[in-house]
């Protein structure tokens, strides 16, 4: 079964800065591993997914995730945050090509002005 | 752009009431979720409906919740008699059968049952 940890319930940067969001998965075959983000009262959106192609995955709104194998991690970063980016985003993991989806806990973006 | 509706937006009712959400895939996407969303617990998947046939509600109370899809364009989520740990919002998705593909989410229905 898999899984999903996502290291930071809450990560606070100034607009212009890097943002980094650390997710950390369990599976037992090849995952695929998706980064969704949630703003207010919306539903979920998805940034990027890595589907056992290119490592370095790259999304919409310049966010960019690494799978790293070794490490068993899919971490998601920005150069530079925008007011647009505070939002709840969510690191999921399945089984390659499976319907279920294993959500981590979240973690809320705040962008400073 | 193609989006999944979700109807109604907000429910707010009374214990035992019978709630019915609403949800209007994506014309073409054949598979169906349900979601529920709580601070405690997450997101967690209810139902999972591929060419509109139930293949998964494992994750759903059965005693108070059905879900069902009538037709292609109308999934639906019930739940009798409605209990106030039920508050909650309550998410449709749809997609393809590739699920390396994104699912594309509701605005959600957000219950709160007093």
């Amino acid at each position: 079964a898999q899984s999903v940890t996502q290291l930071d319930s809450h990560v606070s940067v100034s607009e212009g800065t890097p943002v980094l969001l650390r997710c950390n998965y369990s599976s037992s075959y090849s995952p695929s591993l998706f980064w969704y983000v949630q703003h207010p009262n919306k539903g979920l959106q998805l940034l990027l997914k890595y589907t056992s192609a290119a490592t370095l995955v790259k999304g919409i709104n310049g966010f960019e995730a690494e799978f790293k194998k070794s490490e068993t991690s899919f971490h998601l970063t920005k150069p530079s945050a925008h007011m647009s980016d505070a939002a709840e985003y969510f690191c999921v993991v399945s089984e390659a090509n499976d319907y279920k989806l294993s959500f981590g806990a979240g973690t809320t973006v705040t962008v400073r002005a | 752009d193609a989006r999944v509706t979700q109807t109604p937006r907000h429910k707010v009712t009374e214990m035992g009431q019978e709630v019915t959400m609403r949800c209007q895939p994506i014309l073409g996407h054949n598979t169906v979720f349900w979601y529920r969303q709580t601070m405690m617990q997450g997101l967690e998947l209810l139902a999972y409906f591929r060419n509109r046939a139930p293949l998964d509600d494992s994750g759903m109370p059965k005693d108070r919740f059905s879900a069902e899809m009538p037709d292609a364009t109308l999934a639906t989520l019930k739940i009798q008699p409605s209990e106030p740990r039920d508050s909650a919002v309550y998410f449709c998705a749809s997609g393809s059968t590739d699920f390396n593909e994104k699912l594309f989410f509701g605005s959600g229905t957000q219950l709160s049952v007093l």
